[in-house]
């Protein structure tokens, strides 16, 4: 039951050009939605969130997208640096409803190459 | 910049051994949350805690697991019998207040059970 998606396992982009990293979700009942990014043997760092009533959020290079009516989000990453090259997890909750828990996708690499 | 941290950083334990995994929330943040990644998989959501109570929970966190805040600053997660299955990276986290409070993430403590 995968209700948060992250279709692309990996990506790479050269340093200074745009990462875009895509998530999908499929309940509807979701209404906060997260990004986390996560380095090898560290635990999720918070990057950046997104509430449903809104469709964009910026915070310096880092830029959420929400398109509610196809259940997408993504995250912009302008430029890329080589410190960015992590894995980055997407992650949605139930807020409205009460839910405390984030439910998270899978995940996608992000390489950074200089 | 305070963090949430989390001991052992490394267990190894024999199937149906009991494990304790500890956690020191951040001081000021009023709720408290377990999650696990089993190797290659997504995290996943075991317990909330609030008030001295388990506010949420999911299907993995059955009757062989158990939560406690003993003391007002370490927060603790128990497998009475661990199956080999529980072999995963265990991570605590907290945050100041709901609804859409960011969480913070522990470094993990990974748990091996042979």
């Amino acid at each position: 039951d995968q209700q948060v998606k992250q279709n692309s396992p990996s990506l790479s982009v050269q340093e200074g050009r745009i990462s875009i990293l895509n998530c999908d979700y499929t309940n509807s009942m979701f209404d906060y939605f997260l990004w986390y990014k996560k380095y090898p043997a560290e635990g999720p760092t918070f990057l950046i969130s997104i509430s449903s009533i809104k469709d964009k959020n910026e915070d310096g290079r880092f830029t959420v997208f929400l398109n509610k009516s196809a259940k997408h989000l993504s995250l912009h990453i302008v430029p890329s640096q080589p410190g960015d090259s992590a894995v980055y997890f997407c992650a949605a909750s139930e807020v409205q409803g009460g839910s405390e828990k984030l439910v998270f996708g899978k995940g996608t690499k992000l390489t950074v190459n200089p | 910049e305070p963090e949430v941290t989390q001991t052992p950083s490394h267990q190894v334990t024999q199937m149906g051994q009991e494990v304790i995994l500890r956690c020191v929330p951040i001081s000021n943040h009023l709720y408290f949350y377990w999650y696990r990644q089993i190797l290659g998989q997504k995290v996943e959501f075991l317990v909330s805690f609030y008030n001295n109570e388990i506010s949420e929970k999911s299907e993995i966190f059955d009757d062989q697991f158990s939560v406690e805040r003993p003391d007002g600053s370490n927060f603790t997660l128990k497998i009475r019998s661990t199956k080999l299955e529980d072999s995963a990276m265990y991570f605590c986290a907290s945050k100041v207040g709901v609804p859409t409070g960011e969480l913070f993430f522990g470094e993990g403590s990974r748990l091996t059970v042979l």
